[in-house]
């Protein structure tokens, strides 16, 4: 089956900008959660999406938000871009949200910011 | 605050020799850890995981150790492959019920050379 995909794979945009990345999950899973990869940040949780509800967000500013469709399907935003956003953002999905779930990442969307 | 820590940024390895990756985590809380292996220009993929009430899992050439006492656990793999080349991260979850709120490594890069 198909994997988890995400649309754009590469950006650019400038310093002020704002941003909405697309991510469609594996049929069937109902979890959404989203990475941001910097090097020597490693893979740092945004937030996570089930069943159209936000279930848990990481320590990250408001400018980054997120939300999800009724078909699991789910964007992030970022808005007022700044160069330190630069980085590998990563959709994830499960076909639940508790634990010993398994993640499924998609290829990500390059972002970089001018 | 660094939460999972994987000190060695990277570790080249002969091929057919073991390849042994080191994670140490300082939240009590977390119990459940994964590995993930990446490969440039895609999303992680799930390896191999364990859960607290183990101390070992394997999985083929793949084995992951666990000392909670320690905090660290570590991924062997025998006999490392070329293939194996990519970067590893090690991850943690805590016991919050939620799948999808993963404490990430900063990764090592293992090269396994002919």
């Amino acid at each position: 089956k198909a994997g988890v995909t995400q649309t754009p794979r590469y950006l650019i945009k400038t310093r002020g900008q704002q941003v909405t990345l697309s991510c469609s999950p594996i049929s069937g899973h109902r979890s959404v959660s989203w990475y941001q990869q910097t090097p020597g940040q490693g893979l740092q949780f945004l937030f996570e999406y089930f069943s159209e509800t936000q279930r848990n967000k990481g320590n990250f500013p408001g400018r980054f938000s997120g939300r999800q469709f009724s078909n699991s399907r789910s964007e992030m935003n970022v808005s007022t871009l700044e160069l330190g956003d630069s980085a590998l953002y990563l959709c994830a999905s499960s076909l639940v949200a508790m634990a010993g779930g398994e993640l499924f990442f998609g290829e990500g969307s390059r972002l970089t910011v001018l | 605050d660094q939460q999972v820590k994987q000190n060695s940024p990277s570790l080249s390895v002969q091929e057919g020799r073991i390849s042994i990756l080191n994670c140490d985590y300082t939240n009590s809380m977390f119990d459940y850890f994964l590995w993930y292996k990446k490969y440039p220009a895609e999303g992680p993929t799930f390896l191999i995981s364990i859960s607290s009430i183990k101390d070992k899992n394997e999985d083929g050439r793949f084995t992951v150790f666990l000392n909670k006492s320690a905090k660290h656990l570590s991924l062997h793999i025998v006999p490392s492959q070329p293939g194996d080349s990519a970067v590893y991260f090690c991850a943690a979850r805590g016991n919050t019920g939620t799948a999808s709120k993963l404490t990430f490594g900063t990764g090592t890069r293992l090269q396994v050379t002919l």
